[in-house]
């Protein structure tokens, strides 16, 4: 068992739909990144939780660290949101454990 | 400046040929990673250096080697690699010590070995 799962791990959506993917983890954690990856693009940090609930825009992330889960929700899809999410948490230190990503695409 | 630089963006080398792939930042951020990502895969960690030492090596084959010439810059030195190795490559930092801070990326440097 991995030690980040995330689903869905594809998600297909027309534009307008509020969107959720979550993210579970079975390891101690001191914070949780959620990474947009658009295709052959690099990297880019959306959040970086440690407990409760950021929003940026349209994109808001929460976490329950009893439950070791958090979402990452988008409201008002458009087809520029289609892009890889991938869920990250730090765990002891140095060490990022990466989910295998949620393949996200948004229909106009 | 909030970036991380990487150079080269591609590469092609022979299995023969020694290469080495450059990332920069100037966040005064003390942790500096590289992943290797293969198509439609997660990024998977290689090499982590915190304060200028290597601190993580994810078992990472002998023929990539990393260096920490300073706090700003982290090298991936290629030598003799495989056809399988080719990928993109990722570095990115953070501010590095207890939570370790918001990850920087950078573009990349995507390599062909033939």
């Amino acid at each position: 068992k991995n030690e980040v799962e995330q689903s869905p791990q594809n998600l297909t959506a027309q534009e307008g739909e509020f969107i959720t993917i979550n993210c579970s983890y079975s390891v101690g954690i001191s914070a949780l990144h959620w990474l947009q990856q658009h295709p052959g693009g690099g990297i880019v940090s959306l959040f970086m939780l440690s407990s409760g609930k950021k929003k940026h825009g349209r994109l808001i992330a929460t976490i329950n660290i009893q439950e070791k889960h958090s979402s990452l929700h988008i409201t008002a899809s458009h087809p520029r949101d289609s892009a890889v999410y991938i869920c990250a948490v730090r765990s002891g230190g140095d060490k990022i454990i990466f989910g295998k990503g949620t393949r996200l695409h948004i229909l106009p | 400046d909030t970036e991380v630089t990487q150079t080269p963006k591609h590469l092609v080398m022979g299995m023969t040929n020694k290469k080495s792939l450059k990332c920069e930042q100037h966040m005064g951020h003390r942790a500096m990673y590289w992943y290797k990502q293969k198509a439609k895969k997660p990024p998977e960690l290689m090499f982590v250096y915190s304060y200028e030492k290597l601190s993580i090596n994810e078992s990472v084959p002998s023929r990539f080697s990393p260096e920490c010439p300073n706090s700003s810059l982290l090298n991936l030195h290629l030598h003799a690699l495989q056809p399988e190795d080719s990928a993109l490559y990722l570095c990115a930092s953070s501010l590095g010590g207890g939570a370790g801070g918001e990850l920087f990326f950078g573009e990349g440097s995507r390599l062909t070995v033939l």
